[in-house]
């Protein structure tokens, strides 16, 4: 069974901020919400991850709602060089080093 | 640093030939992971190493070999290529422990071909 869902496709414009969902209803106690993003076919790049609180860094921020069962990464302002495939993964890694990859979001960033 | 790095960068294969994927970090990484990336789909678990001379099976682990005889490096093998196995292969490292210190560090990939 996925972990998480993700729409698979967006388009966003340029300067604006791009909000990318993800739904996690089955996310467990102790379980984690990582963001990773793949640029055209370079290696899978971290961007954020959270647990419960909304996080922030210099590259994004992460919201989860309260029942965390989903959450929204926000890229601020958004430039051509963050069209990727954005990953949003759910894993606990106690014990168990494995990150599962889905299909993500392919987000587009239109001039 | 260089941080994560993968020899070769491409590579054809005829069917039943052999070879050998090498990756490095400098990043003194406990932790180390070889993905396979199908066209179209997101990357999947191929072996991973918690530690030098240590390794553990992924989600897709057959036709597929691994060696952690150094800390920096993670070797991954074919024995008999086959077409089934046409993908980019991307090594990864992290930091030891679980959540929430991980962070996988990605390599550049390696595209393969299987003719």
């Amino acid at each position: 069974d996925a972990k998480t869902t993700q729409p698979p496709s967006m388009d966003c414009a340029e300067g604006r901020a791009a909000n990318l969902p993800c739904n996690h209803s089955t996310i467990s106690g102790n379980e984690y919400v990582y963001w990773y993003r793949q640029i055209h076919s370079q290696g899978p790049q971290y961007i954020i991850h959270g647990l419960k609180n909304n996080e922030t860094n210099e590259m994004a921020s992460l919201i989860i709602t309260e029942d965390r069962k989903s959450s929204t990464l926000i890229l601020p302002h958004a430039t051509l060089r963050d069209t990727a495939v954005y990953y949003c993964i759910v894993s606990s890694n106690f014990g168990n080093e494995k990150l599962t990859f889905g299909t993500g979001t392919r987000l587009t960033i239109i001039p | 640093n260089a941080g994560v790095t993968q020899t070769p960068k491409f590579r054809v294969l005829k069917t039943g030939q052999s070879m050998t994927l090498l990756c490095a970090q400098d990043m003194n990484h406990e932790y180390m992971y070889w993905y396979r990336q199908d066209p179209g789909m997101g990357l999947r678990l191929i072996h991973y190493s918690v530690g030098e001379g240590t390794t553990a099976k992924g989600e897709v682990p057959d036709g597929y070999n691994v060696s952690r005889l150094k800390k920096q490096n993670f070797l991954l093998g074919l024995e008999s290529a086959a077409p089934s196995q046409t993908s980019v292969y991307f090594c990864a490292s992290s930091k030891p422990g679980g959540a929430p210190n991980y962070e996988q560090y990605f390599g550049p990939g390696t595209r393969l071909t299987v003719t």
